[in-house]
């Protein structure tokens, strides 16, 4: 059973580019959850999803960023005109269906989205 | 809203000591609290989660301890290894969808 999978493991762009960050939850798993860590800081909540639905945005900037997962495929995280403060490791975590508060996350090994 | 420290922010043992680490959560209204390591360059693995309505979890070499009226949890190391090495992080789950990670103790283990 393959783990969470996330691709590209780093990612360059360019200022002004666009970014674009792929998930593959676990198998059997359709809760998906986008996680930012900055240089020296902890890891910050970004958005949680379902198949085809936002739950929480709560922790995305409301500016440029989006994310999205569809019935079929992998979640995207979608980074429009980057900027080098975008410049930090993305990870991606699921959860089965079913949500049980005291079932742990499993993460992926993130991307690392370096901006010039 | 939920605010995690964890101290220190680095250590370096010996190989063979015991330590601990250390993580505390300003909101005690936790469904559970979890311990992760990360490699540098690499994602999370899940080491210990407990619950809200336990207080300790025991896997191998590592007992992780929850006191949430408190709120603190441990994460003690037994006999450490040069292999041990790596940035420990805490995280506690206050919400369906939502986990408060800690900055993380970076571990050193001296061969």
């Amino acid at each position: 059973n393959a783990g969470v999978m996330q691709n590209p493991r780093h990612l360059v762009r360019r200022r002004g580019q666009e970014a674009r960050l792929r998930c593959s939850p676990m198998k059997g798993h359709s809760h998906v959850y986008w996680y930012r860590q900055l240089p020296e800081e902890g890891l910050k909540f970004m958005v949680y999803l379902q198949k085809e639905n936002i739950i929480d945005e709560s922790g995305m900037p409301k500016e440029r960023f989006s994310a999205e997962f569809p019935k079929e495929g992998p979640s995207i995280l979608r980074i429009q005109q980057v900027v080098r403060g975008d410049s930090a490791a993305y990870f991606c975590a699921s959860s089965p269906d079913r949500i049980k508060n005291n079932s742990p996350l499993h993460f992926g090994n993130g991307t690392r989205l370096t901006v010039t | 809203k939920q605010e995690v420290t964890q101290i220190p922010a680095a250590l370096s043992v010996p190989e063979g000591e015991n330590l601990v680490l250390n993580c505390s959560f300003t909101d005690s209204a936790i469904y559970n609290l979890q311990w992760f390591r990360q490699d540098p360059g690499k994602g999370l693995t899940s080491l210990l989660l407990i619950q809200s309505s336990q207080r300790e979890q025991t896997s191998g070499r590592l007992n992780a301890s929850l006191d949430k009226s408190s709120g603190r949890s441990t994460l003690y190391i037994a006999a450490s290894q040069p292999g041990d090495s790596a940035t420990y992080l805490c995280a506690a789950k206050t919400g369906a969808n939502n986990l408060f990670f800690g900055t993380g103790t970076r571990l050193t283990v001296i061969p």
